[in-house]
């Protein structure tokens, strides 16, 4: 099946540094990617739709100068934490899907935990 | 507001036994139901899937029922086996729309 690289799996940072997470889809090019949100024992929470070549959408509540995100090419987006703080401490997960393609064909990264101290 | 709710949150099953997990969703425009697995520190993986127009899917050991009517649906796992034990996803997306997931539930089949 497709591959969803995720990088890196676990992050450990100081308040008030930036930490970038990598999503790439390593054999099929991805037009879409999501980003989510997974804090223990919970569900997860889209944080942001990312197209391609166009400003990310991002959901309710979510600061979209906090979490950048980019997706300059149809393999690579990255989810860019800035000025992170303990709260953001949390399992981050990507997902990618092919262009035309179904949630039937949608692929997840296997997460990154980030503790923040 | 949840979309979808999911019951139990947590199960413990015998081996051999039949796990049962519960979803109800709400947005009657939904039209693609996936179950997700994961296992600790990883990403969810699709396990199975359905779309409204059917009652029932099997593989394996594992099938969705699927009650449109109810706006329900859940995953039986048979035979269930320890290595079945992480944590399950319902969820729910119309078209090419965000997947929204349950709160998951944590399975552990003991043996």
């Amino acid at each position: 099946g497709a591959v969803v690289s995720q990088h890196p799996s676990r992050v450990i940072c100081k308040s008030g540094t930036s930490v970038k997470i990598e999503c790439r889809s390593l054999d099929f090019q991805a037009t879409t990617m999501f980003w989510y949100r997974q804090f223990p024992k919970k569900s997860l929470m889209l944080m942001a739709t990312s197209n391609e070549g166009s400003k990310a959408t991002y959901e309710q509540g979510v600061e979209k100068d906090k979490f950048l995100i980019n997706h300059a090419s149809l393999t690579l987006s990255t989810l860019t934490v800035t000025s992170a703080h303990p709260e953001d401490s949390s399992f981050y997960i990507c997902s990618a899907r092919a262009p035309g393609q179904t949630n039937e064909k949608l692929f997840f990264g296997s997460g990154t935990q980030l503790s923040v101290l | 507001q949840q979309q979808v709710k999911q019951s139990p949150q947590s199960l413990i099953v015998q081996k051999g036994g039949i796990s049962i997990i519960n979803c109800a969703y709400e947005n009657t425009a939904f039209d693609y139901f996936p179950w997700y697995q994961q296992f600790p520190g990883k990403g969810p993986a699709l396990l199975i899937a359905i779309r409204p127009d059917v009652s029932e899917k099997k593989e394996g050991r594992f099938t969705i029922s699927f009650n449109k009517s109810a706006k329900q649906f859940s995953l039986h796992i048979m035979d269930s086996q320890p290595g079945d034990s992480a944590t399950y996803f319902c969820a729910a997306a119309q078209g090419y729309q965000k997947v929204t997931f349950g709160i998951g539930t944590k399975l552990q089949v003991i043996p």
